[in-house]
């Protein structure tokens, strides 16, 4: 079965500077989809950013990158230029083959003014 | 499009006491989930649906059961509520389209079981 692993409970940053939010995994697919989901105080779950396991090249969006290195089963997440309003959890997440997702238990991030 | 809406927002149960958590999606996706988040911790599925009439069990199924007569909804249903099933419950669902992984989340239920 596959396990989705978040070693950092917690993690602190300043405002403007750069974080990273490790996420490992175990898995015997060769396909699957990761991903970083935003949790804020409002408990609506948000989508950070998606990586397809195919794809070689990490994805982008904006101030929020992956590295995604497939063979170390590995997928972090880094935050640049950050601000007050990324502070909340964030859950790595595996999507299988079987159409089931599972969630890694979260990392708080707290950003400091 | 509303997108996934959840009914109730909050509830308070007695042990024992049965209730359905309605959950319904505007936006013809295939793939519907549920799942509980107890305090400081992830999601953990519960139930999930691929389909109208297509259900299977997550990794905690115990404890409640789901139907999925249509697409648009899929209700997840507590039986003889415990304390143990104190959580906040999300239902998420997925186009399943190539590429279209992304899970959109309904705003959550917070059910207290005492």
């Amino acid at each position: 079965a596959q396990t989705v692993t978040q070693s950092q409970p917690e993690m602190s940053v300043q405002e403007a500077e750069t974080v990273t939010l490790s996420c490992t995994y175990d898995t015997s697919e060769s396909d699957y989809y990761l991903f970083w989901y935003k949790q804020p105080p409002s408990r609506q779950m948000i989508l950070v950013i998606r990586q397809e396991a195919y794809k070689q090249q990490n994805a982008t969006e904006n101030r929020f990158s992956v590295n995604f290195q497939k063979a170390a089963k590995s997928f972090s997440l880094k935050i640049s230029d950050s601000q007050l309003g990324d502070a909340a959890m964030y859950f790595c997440a595996y999507l299988s083959g079987t159409y089931k997702y599972i969630f890694g238990t979260g990392t708080r991030l707290k950003v400091l003014a | 499009n509303a997108g996934v809406t959840q009914t109730p927002k909050f509830r308070i149960l007695k042990i024992g006491q049965s209730m359905t958590l309605q959950c319904a999606q505007d936006m013809n996706h295939n793939y519907m989930y549920w799942y509980r988040q107890d305090p400081g911790m992830g999601l953990k599925l519960i139930y999930y649906s691929v389909g109208a009439g297509i259900t299977d069990k997550g990794e905690v199924p115990n404890g409640y059961n789901v139907s999925r007569s249509t697409t648009e909804d899929f209700p997840l249903r507590l039986e003889l509520a415990a304390p143990s099933q104190t959580s906040v419950y999300f239902c998420a669902s997925t186009p399943g389209l190539a590429g279209e992984w992304e899970q959109y989340f309904g705003p959550g239920t917070r059910l207290t079981v005492t």
